[in-house]
């Protein structure tokens, strides 16, 4: 059953503190990104990765880091220099293409900042 | 300024009456325009990719149609479950992706 994962569900972070939200994707797609969702606005892009140890920044990568190890798997960590982190966050991947990407999306990670 | 605009921003219907939900852009370049539908708390969920002007897709319910400037998602006949925000989102190059910020639909028995 394929698909992609995000974890953890809900996850709490302290003022000055890392966190790594969790996106695996088992659809053998090569494009993968993360995005941002906050109330009334629409879904903004932080970063992206065509292909595995390749990725670019999005409009809102400040604050913002990721890696691309394995195919499958696409973390991204938020860090203390991200002032605003509290925000609904949404990985999504695309299957192989040259012209339109329609991107696929996991279920989510709500992070609240305490 | 907007790249991608959603009215309206809520529409509450009854069940069995039809009606469009609109999504206008002003990029220029595009290679597709993307509907999405997302429930309270989940992610998007795909519903029709659109390449060209006078292209049309449908699905149960659900017809998308593309012109130049704009895309309509015609609801006939809606039911309870079709409740849910949906999404329109636009990619005008490689990875340049823009989205509205979405036509939350409330469908009442």
């Amino acid at each position: 059953d394929g698909g992609i994962t995000q974890s953890p569900k809900y996850l709490f972070r302290k003022e000055g503190q890392n966190v790594t939200l969790s996106c695996e994707q088992n659809l053998n797609h090569d494009a993968m990104y993360w995005y941002r969702q906050d109330p009334g606005q629409g879904l903004r892009l932080i970063y992206y990765s065509q292909i595995v140890n390749d990725f670019q920044k999005g409009d809102i990568a400040e604050g913002y880091s990721v890696s691309r190890e394995k195919k499958e798997s696409f973390p991204l960590t938020v860090t203390s220099a991200q002032k605003n982190p509290t925000a609904f966050y949404l990985c999504a991947s695309s299957p192989p293409g040259t012209y339109a990407l329609t991107q696929y999306f996991g279920p989510g990670t709500r992070l609240t900042v305490l | 300024e907007d790249q991608v605009t959603q009215s309206p921003e809520a529409l509450r219907l009854q069940e069995g009456e039809s009606s469009s939900l609109n999504c206008s852009y002003t990029v220029s370049g595009l290679r597709g325009l993307f509907w999405y539908r997302q429930d309270p708390g989940k992610g998007p969920e795909f519903l029709f990719t659109l390449y060209s002007a006078g292209e049309e897709k449908e699905k149960e319910r659900l017809k998308a149609t593309l012109t130049k400037k704009e895309s309509f998602l015609h609801i006939t006949a809606p039911k309870p479950e079709d409740s849910a925000t949906y999404l329109c989102a636009v990619q005008y190059n490689f990875n340049k992706f823009y989205f509205g910020s979405g036509t939350k639909l409330n469908v009442k028995p």
